[in-house]
């Protein structure tokens, strides 16, 4: 399986600033996945970046407010744009792959906005 | 994707058998079930998935009903260290080329104690 390096692990953040959160993987991928979770909720993706393309954003999620860059193989960065107190989340990349279909996923930003 | 149902928490003793049910009655044909598990502040990890077979891992098993509506993780001797959230899943295209999107529900929180 991919072995997935996300930075930062946390961060916090004062409100109306933007962060980039980075997400660098061991081997190319095609499809690479950014998900929210919010406190004490489940994952939600935000979208997903396949390289060379425009990424594609679940309802409720803009490019404005999450800009994806997706600009090789083996690396992403989301901007969590403008951020307000209601971003504090944690925010992880996932990518598909692996021998058995499985998906990995980073160990998160944890990000609180003050 | 299909919808999956699962209990919200469960309790387990540490050393004995965790026997985690997911309800996917509206399951088609080409969709595998797909088990997680989110320890916490950690990324999701991958733990098995199945179409129709039964199938065992170094981690679990898992029991997928004949009519295929429903199945079963099993952790045949929970440790503490198991303690996590655990999501069922299921979606088509478990490998090749297809891969698309993961969508998580509320998962069941398993507490294993001593």
């Amino acid at each position: 399986s991919a072995v997935i390096s996300q930075k930062p692990s946390r961060d916090i953040c004062q409100r109306g600033t933007s962060l980039t959160i980075q997400c660098q993987v061991d081997s190319q991928v095609t499809m690479m996945f950014w998900y929210r979770q919010q406190p004490g909720q489940s994952l939600t993706l935000i979208a997903t970046a396949n390289q060379g393309s425009e990424a594609t954003y679940e309802s409720g999620f803009v490019i404005d407010k999450f800009p994806i860059s997706r600009p090789n193989l083996t690396f992403s960065t989301l901007t969590v744009s403008n951020m307000s107190p209601e971003d504090s989340s944690i925010y992880l990349c996932s990518v598909a792959g692996g021998a058995y279909g499985g998906y990995t996923f980073g160990s998160g930003t944890r990000l609180t906005v003050v | 994707d299909a919808k999956t149902t699962q209990p919200p928490s469960m309790d387990c003793a540490e050393g004995r058998a965790a026997n985690l049910p997911c309800n996917h009655s509206t399951i088609s044909g080409n969709e595998y079930v797909y088990w997680y598990r989110q320890i916490h502040s950690q990324g999701p990890q991958y733990i098995i998935h199945g179409l129709k077979n039964n199938e065992t891992n170094e981690m679990a098993s898992l029991i997928i009903t004949e009519d295929r509506k429903s199945s079963t993780l099993i952790l045949p001797h929970a440790t503490l260290r198991d303690t996590a959230v655990y999501y069922c899943i299921v979606r088509a295209n478990a490998g090749g080329t297809s891969y698309g999107k993961l969508t998580f529900g509320q998962g069941t929180i398993l507490t294993v104690h001593p």
